[in-house]
């Protein structure tokens, strides 16, 4: 079965902290893998795709096949951050259908 | 970049009521589109896959006699909640993303409906 795992729902970091949002999944094949972030007040928004290997807002995410996660780290969190993060899987030729986690609320606080 | 548009963002109506929610793509084309809904405080859950000029799929539990889907055209999916009672009350949000041949592009989001039935 096609799952994404968020295991927390919130995290709270001071600013300067070193973040790292955990995403897991299970899926049968070879995944597509997105992390999404909804500021607030705003729609969802790409933050980053495991095939794009870069580096957004300071913020990078490594697929690791072995462990089937796909974690979002950011070495000094910004205040600008606190957001909710949607972790995201896609299936390889279904169309653009995502499957989410349930989402983390990051809280960076001054 | 490409901009997903939904409308209306915020629905109150009575019990019984049928509404329609708009998704456009504005600057590109669709053939696929799809529909979530978000409940307070958690994911979003796909509703269904919109396709244009054909059935939407719909994902397992949802009512397709409920919630109907027409994608009549590569810019414009509607979803009608069809006589709305208050635990059809939530976020629907749609995205979208540009035709591609064998590639796997990513969604883009519209900013969603609350839907409020009393």
């Amino acid at each position: 079965a096609q799952r994404v795992t968020q295991p927390e729902k919130l995290l709270s970091v001071f600013k300067g902290a070193p973040v790292e949002l955990k995403c897991n999944y299970s899926y049968s094949g070879s995944p597509e893998l997105f992390w999404y972030v909804q500021y607030s007040r705003q729609r969802l928004q790409l933050l980053l795709r495991h095939i794009s290997r870069e580096s957004i807002k300071g913020f990078t995410a490594d697929l690791n096949k072995g462990e089937t996660s796909f974690h979002l780290k950011k070495p000094f969190a910004q205040e600008e951050d606190s957001a909710m993060y949607y972790c995201a899987l896609s299936g390889y030729n279904q169309g653009g259908k995502l499957i989410f986690g349930q989402g983390t609320e990051l809280s960076v606080k001054p | 970049g490409a901009v997903v548009s939904q409308h209306p963002s915020w629905v109150i109506c009575k019990s019984g009521t049928s509404v329609k929610i708009e998704c456009r793509s504005l600057d590109f084309q669709a053939t696929t589109m799809f529909w979530y809904r978000q409940f307070p405080k958690q994911s979003l859950m796909l509703m269904a896959t919109s396709n244009e000029g054909s059935k939407a799929t719909y994902e397992q539990g949802v009512e397709k006699d409920k919630f109907l889907i027409n994608h009549a055209s590569l810019t414009l999916s509607t979803l009608t909640v069809t006589s709305a009672h208050p635990e059809d009350s939530s976020f629907y949000i749609c995205s979208a993303s540009p035709n591609r041949v064998n590639s796997n592009q990513p969604q883009h989001f519209g900013d969603g409906t609350r839907l409020s039935i009393l």
